[in-house]
């Protein structure tokens, strides 16, 4: 079965200060890709980053960046220098591919409400 | 580009009544998928297509069911709905069902059950 958890329930911070947001997935499948999506309060989701099983590279774009080890499977997010409109839920989401090549559902963590305080 | 669109974007239904929900997918994008979201249970899968067909599904009862349409649109169906039903319900497209192909997501239902 393939499992992702965000322990992270809610996170505060003032504006400015950096903040991550924690994600480790369980699977059993050597192939998977990971995913970042952001909800706004409006309700949509909105795709941030996609990352393979075979690629451990970390990634930085613009104030945010993803810290991805395959060792602790673990898939975080860092956002630099927060501001007030990066207030949403951020959620982690597991896909894997079976033997076969199918691929399974794609599986979210709970998320993480994160409040940017001016 | 046009986004994802679902209609309508809020229903109020009572108990025992039945809903169809209705997705369509970005331009070009031939998979749909379906997701029901609510404070207690987040975010799980209900079921996805391709081509008319559908791909996986979710752990969802019977009274949940859903049709993609030639032209890549998507409906869901809710029979007989019941108060735990009240939830939003989010349609997501993405250009095929591939691992790797990240998923485009409309603004949802909201569905309210009395």
């Amino acid at each position: 079965a393939q499992k992702v958890t965000q322990a992270q329930t809610e996170i505060s911070v003032v504006e400015k200060e950096d903040v991550t947001l924690d994600c480790v997935y369980e699977t059993r499948d050597t192939t998977y890709y990971l995913f970042w999506y952001k909800q706004p309060p409006s309700g949509e989701l909105v795709f941030l980053i996609r990352r393979n099983s075979f690629d451990e590279q970390n990634e930085i774009s613009g104030r945010y960046s993803w810290n991805f080890q395959k060792s602790t499977s673990s898939f975080n997010f860092t956002i630099t220098a927060s501001q007030v409109v990066d207030s949403a839920v951020y959620f982690c989401a597991l896909r894997t591919v079976i033997s076969s090549g199918s691929a399974r559902q794609l599986t979210f963590g709970s998320g993480t409400q994160l409040t940017v305080l001016p | 580009k046009a986004g994802v669109t679902q209609t309508p974007r809020y229903l109020i239904k009572t108990r025992g009544q039945q809903v169809t929900l209705s997705c369509s997918p970005i331009s070009g994008h031939r998979s749909v998928s379906w997701y029901q979201q609510t404070p207690g249970q987040g975010l799980q899968f209900l079921f996805e297509y391709f081509s008319e067909t559908q791909r996986n599904k979710g752990n969802f009862p019977g009274r949940f069911s859903g049709r993609q349409f030639s032209n890549s649109r998507s409906e869901m169906n809710v029979s007989t709905l019941e108060l735990g039903d009240s939830a939003l319900y989010l349609c997501a497209s993405s250009l095929a069902p591939q691992q790797y192909n990240e998923q485009f997501f409309g603004p949802g239902t909201r569905l309210t059950v009395l």
